[in-house]
C-alpha cells in the first residue's frame, strides 16, 4: 500500500515563493509518474502539473495558469517529489495534493494534502 | 483543453434510493486502446477525494458494487443503486485522456 504525505505549506506574501515536498512509501514510486492536484477552499479539483517517471524522461507539463511559475521535480532515491512555486498570487491559495497513478492513469493515492495561503 | 462539465451540481437522496449523476466532456474521450478515459473519485467531507471508477466504468478496489460507471465517447453516468449515509460527499467526474487533466465541477450528494 502506497501512502504520500505532503508537507511545506505555510503562508507566503504575493509574489514570494514556497517549495512543497510530497514524501511516498512503498517500491512503486520510481516507475510511476507524480501529479498534483490543488483545492480552493470551498471550490473544486484542479489538476496543477505532473512529472513522469524517468522511463519517460522526467517530463513534466503544467496547467496554463502556473506555467512558468510552478516547476515540479522528484528524487527518486528518497521516494520525494517536490512542487517548487514561484511568484505567487492570491489565486494559488489551495490545498495541495499530491497523488499517483495506477497502471491505468487513475490516481489510486492520494496525500492528505497541504494548504498554501497566499496572502499579505 | 477538454472541458468537463456535470449535472446536477447538487443532489439530494434519500437514504436507500438511486442516485445518477451525469458528466459530459467537450471531446471524446474514447481511446484507440478501446477504453474510455474517464475516472469518477468521490471527496468525503474533511478527506482528500478517493478513486471510485476508472476508465468508465471499473470499479476501484473496495468499492461497493452500488456503485457503477457508464458511458462512452462524451456522454458518462455514475449510478448509485441505493445510496447510504456514508455515500454524502462531492462526486468529481475526471477526464485523463490528455494533458492538461479536467475535472468537473462537482456534485454535491446529501441525505434528505
Amino acid at each position: 500500500e502506497v501512502q504520500l504525505v505532503e508537507s511545506g505549506g505555510g503562508l507566503v506574501q504575493p509574489g514570494g515563493s514556497l517549495k512543497l515536498s510530497c514524501a511516498a512509501s512503498g517500491s512503486t514510486f520510481s516507475g510511476s509518474g507524480v501529479h498534483w492536484v490543488r483545492q480552493a477552499s470551498g471550490k473544486g479539483l484542479e489538476w496543477v502539473g505532473h512529472i513522469r517517471s524517468k522511463a519517460n524522461s522526467y517530463a513534466t507539463e503544467y496547467t496554463a495558469s502556473v506555467k512558468g511559475r510552478f516547476s515540479i521535480s522528484r528524487d527518486d532515491s528518497k521516494n520525494m517529489a517536490y512542487l517548487q512555486m514561484n511568484s505567487l498570487k492570491t489565486e494559488d491559495t489551495a490545498v495541495y495534493y499530491c497523488t499517483l497513478p495506477g497502471l491505468s492513469g487513475s490516481y489510486d493515492y492520494w496525500g492528505q494534502g497541504t494548504l498554501v495561503t497566499v496572502s499579505s | 483543453d477538454i472541458v468537463m462539465t456535470q449535472s446536477p451540481l447538487f443532489l439530494p437522496v434519500t437514504s436507500g434510493e438511486p442516485a445518477s449523476i451525469s458528466c459530459r466532456s467537450s471531446q471524446s474521450l474514447l481511446h484507440s486502446n478501446g477504453y474510455n478515459h474517464l475516472d469518477w473519485y468521490l471527496q468525503k467531507p474533511g478527506q482528500s477525494p478517493q478513486l471510485l471508477i476508472s476508465l468508465g466504468s471499473n470499479r476501484a478496489s473496495g468499492v461497493p458494487d452500488r456503485f457503477s460507471g457508464s458511458g462512452s465517447g462524451t456522454d458518462f453516468t455514475l449510478k448509485i443503486s441505493r445510496v447510504e449515509a456514508e455515500d454524502v460527499g462531492v462526486y468529481y467526474c475526471m477526464q485523463l485522456l490528455q494533458s492538461p487533466r479536467a475535472f468537473g465541477q462537482g456534485t454535491k450528494l446529501e441525505i434528505k
